[in-house]
C-alpha cells in the first residue's frame, strides 16, 4: 500500500526557531507539491517539483521558507525564523505525469506545525 | 479576482438519501477539475476528475457534472452513508497553470 509519509506529525516550537518538514514520495512519482492549509485560507500551494527540479515556488515566503529534494525520496521544507502566523497543517503530496495534462495527487497526513 | 466558491455552511442530511455538493468559480477556464475528501486529521484523498469536454462522470456512488457555462461543477452522493461524512474539497487546473486552485471545502454530515 503505497503512501506519502511526512515526518513530524506534530511540531510546537517557539517564534525565532527554525524547523524542518520531511516528506517521502510514493515511489516511482516524479512530481512532490508542499501545500500549507489553515482555516481561513483553505490549501495553498507552497512549492512544486518535477523530477526533482523546483518548478514553481511563487507560493512561498522566501525570506523564510525553503524547499529541496535531495534525492527522490526525499523532500523538505525548513522555515527559518518561524513566526506565530506559520503555524498551520503543512501537506506534501507526490503524483506522476506522463505527458498527459492531468493527474491526481497523493496527499501525507500532514504536519501539524504550532509555532508560540 | 480570481476565486472558487464552495458551500460554506455544512450540509446535513439523511442516511439513504443524496447529498448535493456545489463548487463555483470565477475568471477561470479550467482545463480539468478535481474533488477530493478529506477526513479530520488526514490529507485530501482523491476522488474524481472531470475534464472541460466532459459534462458528467460517475463513479460507484458518486457523480460529478461540470457546466462550464454556468461556471459550476456538481458533486453528488447518492444512497449516503455516514461513513461518507467528510469534507469535500474541489480543485481546479486553470489552462497553463501548473498548480491547482483549490476551494475551502464543504463538510458534510449523514445522519443514521
Amino acid at each position: 500500500d503505497a503512501r506519502v509519509t511526512q515526518t513530524p506529525r506534530h511540531k510546537v516550537t517557539e517564534m525565532g526557531q527554525e524547523v524542518t518538514m520531511r516528506c517521502q514520495p510514493i515511489l516511482g512519482h516524479n512530481t512532490v507539491f508542499w501545500y500549507r492549509q489553515t482555516m481561513m485560507q483553505g490549501l495553498e500551494l507552497l512549492a512544486y517539483f518535477r523530477n526533482r527540479a523546483p518548478l514553481d515556488d511563487s507560493g512561498m515566503p522566501k525570506d523564510r521558507f525553503s524547499a529541496e529534494m535531495p534525492d527522490a525520496t526525499l523532500a523538505t521544507l525548513k522555515i527559518q525564523p518561524s513566526e506565530p502566523r506559520d503555524s498551520a497543517v503543512y501537506f506534501c503530496a507526490s503524483g506522476l505525469v506522463l505527458g498527459q495534462p492531468s493527474y491526481e495527487q497523493y496527499f501525507g497526513p500532514g504536519t501539524r506545525l504550532t509555532v508560540t | 479576482s480570481q476565486k472558487i466558491e464552495q458551500n460554506s455552511e455544512a450540509l446535513n442530511i439523511q442516511e439513504g438519501k443524496t447529498a448535493t455538493l456545489t463548487c463555483n468559480y470565477t475568471n477561470y477556464s479550467p482545463a480539468y477539475l478535481q474533488w477530493y475528501r478529506q477526513d479530520p486529521g488526514r490529507g485530501p484523498v482523491f476522488l474524481l476528475l472531470i475534464r472541460e469536454n466532459e459534462k458528467e462522470k460517475r463513479k460507484e456512488r458518486l457523480k460529478v457534472t461540470f457546466d462550464t457555462t454556468l461556471k459550476q461543477s456538481l458533486f453528488h452522493i447518492t444512497a449516503s452513508q455516514p461513513a461518507d461524512s467528510a469534507t469535500y474539497l474541489c480543485a481546479l487546473k486553470a489552462g497553463n497553470n501548473r498548480k491547482l486552485i483549490w476551494g475551502l471545502g464543504t463538510s458534510l454530515a449523514v445522519n443514521p
